[in-house]
């Protein structure tokens, strides 16, 4: 199995464009999250979605985050505007069902994004 | 709002030696405890998970567990410098209707010198 595929791996773009983050999951996992890293505040996590639904949205800054899974094998995270402070590398990942005890979760390579 | 704290580190352990990664966490309802570890530039990858109180061992690697303290370790023995990195402690709490995102730490930055 490839992993977790994310794209692009690096974006930079000028403040106020619309920004798009790409995930594929692993096959067979039913559990996509989404984070957030910074220096600052470290993994923070965004929005997480069960079998393609969105389950909590609470991690989501602003307005102008947004995300979908339209499929069991893809996601979106949208930035719209982008500002300069979304600034930081943003991580999916994937897991099978998370049993009584929690499950190992997967991630993808990240994308580091850079607003100017 | 649950929180999990962690010594940011850094943490100069010699080679050989043993290192000690510490982490607590705020929300009793937590359940289970992951240990990742950080290169940089690269993304998390699990060590090892611990949910039962006491000690969990993985050869080099012991995570420990004390619900009642609500403290998490992690020891690494015959600490190598490819260990240099840093180590996320993170908490997982069971919801009722699917999978819970987990909670990390900002980790602990690790350095083995040779």
């Amino acid at each position: 199995d490839a992993g977790v595929i994310q794209s692009p791996r690096h974006e930079v773009t000028e403040m106020g464009q619309e920004v798009t983050l790409r995930c594929k999951p692993i096959s067979g996992h039913n559990s996509l999250f989404w984070y957030r890293q910074t220096m600052m505040r470290g993994l923070e996590l965004l929005i997480y979605f069960n079998n393609n639904v969105p389950i909590d949205d609470s991690g989501m800054p602003e307005d102008r985050f947004s995300a979908k899974m339209p499929n069991a094998s893809f996601s979106t995270l949208k930035i719209q505007p982008s500002e300069p402070r979304d600034s930081a590398v943003y991580f999916c990942a994937s897991m099978v069902d998370p049993g009584k005890w929690g499950n190992e979760q997967f991630f993808g390579p990240g994308t580091r994004l850079t607003v100017l | 709002q649950k929180e999990v704290e962690q010594n940011s580190g850094p943490l100069s352990v010699p080679e050989g030696a043993i290192a000690s990664l510490n982490c607590t966490y705020s929300d009793r309802g937590s359940q289970s405890f992951f240990w990742y570890r950080q290169y940089s530039g690269k993304s998390p990858e699990l060590i090892m998970f611990i949910y039962s109180n006491g000690d969990k061992e993985d050869g080099r690697f012991t995570a420990q567990l004390n619900k009642a303290s609500q403290y998490v370790s992690l020891l690494i023995r015959d600490s190598q410098p490819s260990d240099s990195a840093t180590y996320l402690c993170a908490a997982w709490e069971p919801s009722g209707g699917g999978a819970d995102g987990l909670t990390f730490g900002k980790g602990t930055h690790l350095i083995i010198q040779p």
